[in-house]
């Protein structure tokens, strides 16, 4: 079974440029989730789909951060204008619904 | 509120020691579930375990074990005779069965010396 997919895995860009991440998740999981890490820190949840409608979405900075799932299988994170401080990995998860959450490698990006 | 408290921010032992992973948790619903991912170098979060609020009984897979104790609101997590390979962040987590979101433990980060 093909595990969650996302790309890229490293990205660098400028601060006030924008960036898009994708994912692909497992198969049959409703459940999608995105979630920002911090070095040296746990990951902390972005947003939450449930098919291609969201669940929570309190903790996006809806000022520069979107995200959309359509078609409600792969889903889109991005961010603009990036700030120095959305430096983090980016990880996507896919669950069923009240399962454990099957994480993708997940991106690095670097806002320099 | 809902949190959950790792407070060992690093551990380092010789190979071959055991060492115990301490997690502690808060929630007031009496549904709910816990889990422990560990994050290797690569950085991918993997699953190890998820234990139910109504399943009190100890697991133990392979050199991993986990003692779940309501009393004292703790999920910890201890390797059996570690190895380097061993070596990663351990988190902790908890769900509510309204949302299944993950609330995150800060990690542990266990360095396993040759």
């Amino acid at each position: 079974e093909a595990g969650v997919a996302q790309s890229p895995r490293y990205k660098i860009i400028e601060k006030r440029q924008s960036v898009a991440f994708w994912c692909n998740p497992i198969s049959g999981h409703a459940t999608l989730y995105w979630y920002q890490q911090i070095l040296g820190q746990g990951p902390k949840l972005l947003i939450q789909f449930q098919n291609n409608g969201v669940v929570d979405d309190s903790q996006l900075p809806k000022d520069r951060f979107s995200a959309e799932r359509l078609k409600g299988v792969d889903s889109t994170l991005k961010i603009q204008p990036a700030k120095l401080e959305d430096s983090a990995v980016y990880l996507c998860a896919s669950s069923l619904a009240g399962g454990e959450a099957f994480f993708g490698q997940g991106t690095r990006l670097t806002v320099v | 509120a809902q949190k959950v408290t790792q407070a060992q921010t690093e551990i380092s032992v010789v190979e071959k020691e055991d060492v115990t992973l301490d997690c502690v948790y808060e929630t007031r619903d009496t549904t709910y579930y816990l889990f422990w991912y560990k994050q290797p170098p690569s950085g991918e979060l993997v699953f190890l375990i998820r234990r139910n609020s109504f399943d009190e009984q100890n697991e133990i897979s392979g050199r991993y074990s986990w003692n779940f104790q309501k009393s004292t609101s703790s999920f910890n997590f201890t390797i059996t005779a570690s190895q380097v390979v061993d070596s990663a962040v351990y988190f902790c987590a908890l769900s509510m069965d309204s949302n299944y979101q993950l609330i995150w433990g800060a990690g542990t980060k266990l360095i396993i010396k040759p």
